[in-house]
Parts: C-alpha cells; sequence; structure tokens
C-alpha cells in the first residue's frame, strides 16, 4: 500500500522567514502527492498537487513543494511565512480510488 | 467547501445509541467518502462509494456502515455508537477525472 509520513508533529517559524513542512512517501509505481491545510474548525482544503511533470509545484496562497524522486520526499514550502499561515497541513498520497494522509504538521508562525 | 455539506455539524450521544451523519454535494461527483480525524492519525477512511449503491471498506470500517441512493447523499451511520467512535468525521468527494478531493466542513461527535 501507498503510505506517507510527515517526521515533524510541530514547526515554528517567524514570519517572514521561509518554511518547510516535511513529507516523505514509500509508494509502488508513480507517485500521486497532495498537500492540503486545515485550520481550526475547519475542513481540509486543498493546496497542491504532484501528478507528473516538473519537480517544483506551485499551489495555493503561496505555497510550493519539491517533488524528489531520489530522496522520496515531497516537501511542502513558502519563501516568506505570514501569521496566517498557521494551521495544520496534510501530506497525502493517492492509493487507487483512496488516500492515505500522514499524520500532519501544525506550523505556527510567529510574528 | 467545493459544495458539500454535513449534518449535524454537532453531536452529542449516549454509548448504543445508534446516530447517522449525512453528506450531501452539490457537484454530481462519482466519488464519496468517509474519514475520521483523531489526534496523531491524521485522517483514516471508513468507507467510499463509487457510484449509487456502490460502496466499499476503508481502514477503519468495523462499526460503521454507509448507504449511498442517490449520488448527492452520502450516509454513515454507527449502528451502536461506542466512545471509541468519539471523533470528528470528515466527507469528501472526488470527480472521475480528478486526482485530488474536496472536503467538507466536518461533523463533531462525542459519545458518552
Amino acid at each position: 500500500a501507498q503510505s506517507v509520513a510527515q517526521p515533524e508533529d510541530q514547526v515554528n517559524v517567524a514570519e517572514g522567514n521561509p518554511l518547510t513542512v516535511k513529507c516523505t512517501y514509500s509508494v509502488s509505481g508513480n507517485p500521486y502527492l497532495f498537500w492540503y491545510v486545515q485550520y481550526p474548525n475547519r475542513g481540509l482544503q486543498f493546496l497542491l498537487k504532484y501528478i507528473t511533470g516538473d519537480n517544483l509545484v506551485k499551489g495555493s496562497y503561496g505555497f510550493e513543494a519539491e517533488f524528489n524522486k531520489s530522496q522520496t520526499s515531497f516537501h511542502l514550502k513558502k519563501p516568506s511565512a505570514l501569521v496566517s499561515d498557521s494551521a495544520l497541513y496534510f501530506c497525502a498520497v493517492r492509493d487507487g480510488n483512496d488516500m492515505r494522509f500522514g499524520a500532519g504538521t501544525r506550523l505556527t508562525v510567529k510574528p | 467547501d467545493a459544495g458539500i455539506t454535513q449534518s449535524p455539524r454537532h453531536k452529542v450521544t449516549e454509548t448504543g445509541t445508534p446516530v447517522t451523519l449525512r453528506c450531501h454535494q452539490t457537484e454530481n461527483h462519482r466519488y464519496m467518502y468517509w474519514y475520521r480525524q483523531d489526534p496523531g492519525h491524521g485522517l483514516r477512511l471508513i468507507h467510499y462509494s463509487y457510484g449509487v449503491k456502490d460502496t466499499d471498506k476503508g481502514e477503519v470500517s468495523d462499526g460503521y456502515s454507509v448507504s449511498r441512493s442517490k449520488t448527492e447523499d452520502f450516509l454513515l451511520t454507527l449502528e451502536s455508537a461506542t466512545s471509541s467512535q468519539t471523533s470528528v468525521y470528515f466527507c469528501a468527494i472526488r470527480g472521475l477525472a480528478d486526482n485530488e478531493q474536496f472536503f467538507g466542513p466536518g461533523t463533531r461527535l462525542t459519545v458518552l
């Protein structure tokens, strides 16, 4: 089965600094990878996906993610963090008709 | 939230009672999903549907059943609720040509 792992439960960054939220994957075949964000008391919002093509994927709210096949990683990045980016972030991989999620990483951006 | 509503949004019930959660979509998407979200586990799939009256089990299906009698509605039933089913439940949809899923606002269920 396909799976993803998010090695960090919590990431803290200062506003204006670059941020990275890590994700590694384990798949057979070509991975379909996703990032979602969850704000308090809300459902998950789709940020971006990698299916094929360029390894750098751009998404919503200025986020991007880099697909690295040799390191089996799909890290989420943003050049300059905002306080409003504070939320819970989930990496996911498609597994047939299903989707497998990581445990989530809580990002806190401090002013 | 991508044309998806869930009802109720909050529910408190007692152990042993039946509970039904409803997911309604206006997108006419083929695939619908029920997940539960628990701290440290991310989201785990309970059941999903790939069409009217077509459903399949997910990773944590024990104690849950589903029904889909029309495209727009997907019901999740806890036949006899237990405290371990206290969780936040999310519905999601996916179009046939899509890869990503889109999520509803969630239902917070507490079983006392």
